[in-house]
């Protein structure tokens, strides 16, 4: 099955920049979206298909995705933004959604 | 609006089957431009895709858990749900039911966009 690697944490100083990344096979070809979960609540969509934001996200967010990997930035980051962030695909060789690890976003 | 609630037991014992329903508001399950999906989440531990449905079609199912899972859709009530037997203590998670965007092509490849607020269950004698 189609494995997406993601690092286990990030480490940023507020209004510096985060990059979180999404490595896969070849996930350049596929469509990946980028979700955001507070402790106790259920993901938020904040990147989709490589590099959309649905309404209501900060243009802060923004995505990018080329060759084996895909990457999160969240610019000026903010105390807020502290979080698990988690890529996600569907691979249409097997058929299957598939979530990378998560990364946890520590603001320092 | 829409809303999506997971309902049903908190705690099953191993070996039975868990069954979880999601009532869906404000949209219709009946949709031509929506799968729904079934997501869960160990605690303390990252995401995992189940399976999505749509009101035509057969279901995609993670193959992992495919030999286990059935989703299926009522549309007389609204709902979906998620049945997974023979569980262990490894199906201990929080489920979430999610209604994935609308798009054009390759609608079963579109975000989760909506989500309910998820279901604790625990498999526990």
């Amino acid at each position: 099955s189609y494995v997406l690697t993601q690092p286990p944490s990030v480490s940023v100083a507020p209004g510096q920049t985060a990059r979180i990344t999404c490595g896969g096979n070849n996930i350049g070809t596929k469509s990946v979206h980028w979700y955001q979960q507070r402790p106790g609540q259920a993901p938020v969509v904040v990147v989709y298909d490589d590099s959309d934001r649905p309404s209501g996200i900060p243009e802060r967010f923004s995505g990018s995705n080329s060759g084996n990997a895909a990457t999160l930035t969240i610019s000026r980051v903010e105390a807020g933004d502290e979080a698990d962030y988690y890529c996600q695909l569907w691979d249409s060789n097997t058929d299957q959604g598939v979530f990378g690890g998560g990364t946890k976003l520590t603001v320092l | 609006h829409l809303l999506l609630q997971e309902s049903g037991p908190g705690l099953v014992k191993p070996s039975e089957t868990l069954t979880l329903t999601c009532t869906v508001s404000g949209d219709s399950v009946k949709s031509s431009s929506h799968y729904w999906a079934w997501i869960r989440q160990p605690p303390g531990k990252g995401l995992e895709w189940i399976g999505s449905v749509f009101y035509t079609g057969s279901p995609y199912y993670n193959p992992s858990l495919k030999s286990r899972v059935t989703i299926s859709i009522d549309p007389s009530k609204n709902q979906f749900s998620l049945k997974l037997t023979s569980v262990a203590a490894g199906d201990t998670s929080v489920y979430f039911c999610a209604r994935q965007a609308s798009r054009i092509t390759m609608i079963v490849a579109a975000p989760f966009q909506y989500w309910g607020q998820g279901a604790l269950v625990t498999v526990s004698s």
